[in-house]
């Protein structure tokens, strides 16, 4: 137990559809950062939030957006769903101070048909 | 930018065994961490062991150990008495360590796949 909880876990979206992924940060972590695991391969790092604003983007197109809110949870948002979007997406909490210790949740899987 | 290569897709040992995976990285950093992180069919991703890039001595969690080679850019890990419980996809991972809000930017490898058999 991580203590970073993801939601939903599963679902299902029509491609041209928007979604919206939630994660709640372990206890006291400031920061939360997302990535996409597409099947068989590693984690693509999405973007991350800090203190509510962005703090470094990857390689992924401006119809990926995110939010963090004031209690450090976040959201990311996918519009004009891909068949390609269809993936685990995880999110990671940390805090600058704390050492580098980064926690991940569980996932949600994201099916595009 | 960083660059984190695994070139064993899958290995397998078995149970009670020795087991070593492979990474090697590419940077032009000189303070960053290393980490190997397990992924059970469960997905969620636990960290196995992790390494500062200025620390000579290689890190140790019980069964699990790492060949840190910074020179070579080279991090495996091994994995010493094989449980069946060790069957997971295994990722190697990078994070520049270059102030604070380098913390949770994670650069991974493709994974390895790892079978133990009874």
């Amino acid at each position: 137990e991580t203590g970073v909880t993801q939601s939903p876990t599963h679902l299902i979206k029509t491609r041209g559809q928007q979604v919206t992924l939630r994660c709640s940060s372990q206890s006291g972590h400031n920061t939360v950062s997302w990535y996409q695991q597409a099947l068989g391969q590693g984690p693509q790092f999405i973007f991350q939030y800090y203190r509510e604003e962005e703090n470094g983007r990857g390689n992924f197109p401006p119809r990926f957006s995110g939010l963090q809110f004031p209690n450090y949870s976040s959201e990311l948002n996918v519009n004009a769903l891909e068949l390609d979007d269809s993936a685990l997406y995880l999110c990671a909490s940390s805090s600058q101070g704390s050492g580098n210790t980064i926690y991940f949740g569980e996932g949600s899987w994201l099916t595009v048909v | 930018a960083q660059t984190v290569t695994q070139s064993q897709p899958e290995m397998s040992v078995q149970e009670a065994e020795t087991v070593t995976l492979s990474c090697t990285y590419d940077t032009s950093e000189s303070n960053y961490y290393l980490f190997w992180y397990k992924q059970p069919p469960s997905r969620q991703m636990i960290l196995v062991i992790r390494q500062e890039a200025y620390k000579q001595q290689n890190a140790t969690e019980n069964r699990f150990s790492v060949n840190f080679q910074k020179a070579a850019k080279s991090f495996s890990l091994k994995i010493s008495d094989s449980q069946l419980g060790d069957t997971a996809m295994y990722f190697c991972a990078f994070m520049k360590a270059a102030g604070g809000t380098s913390y949770g930017k994670l650069t991974f490898g493709q994974g390895t796949i790892l079978t133990v058999h009874p």
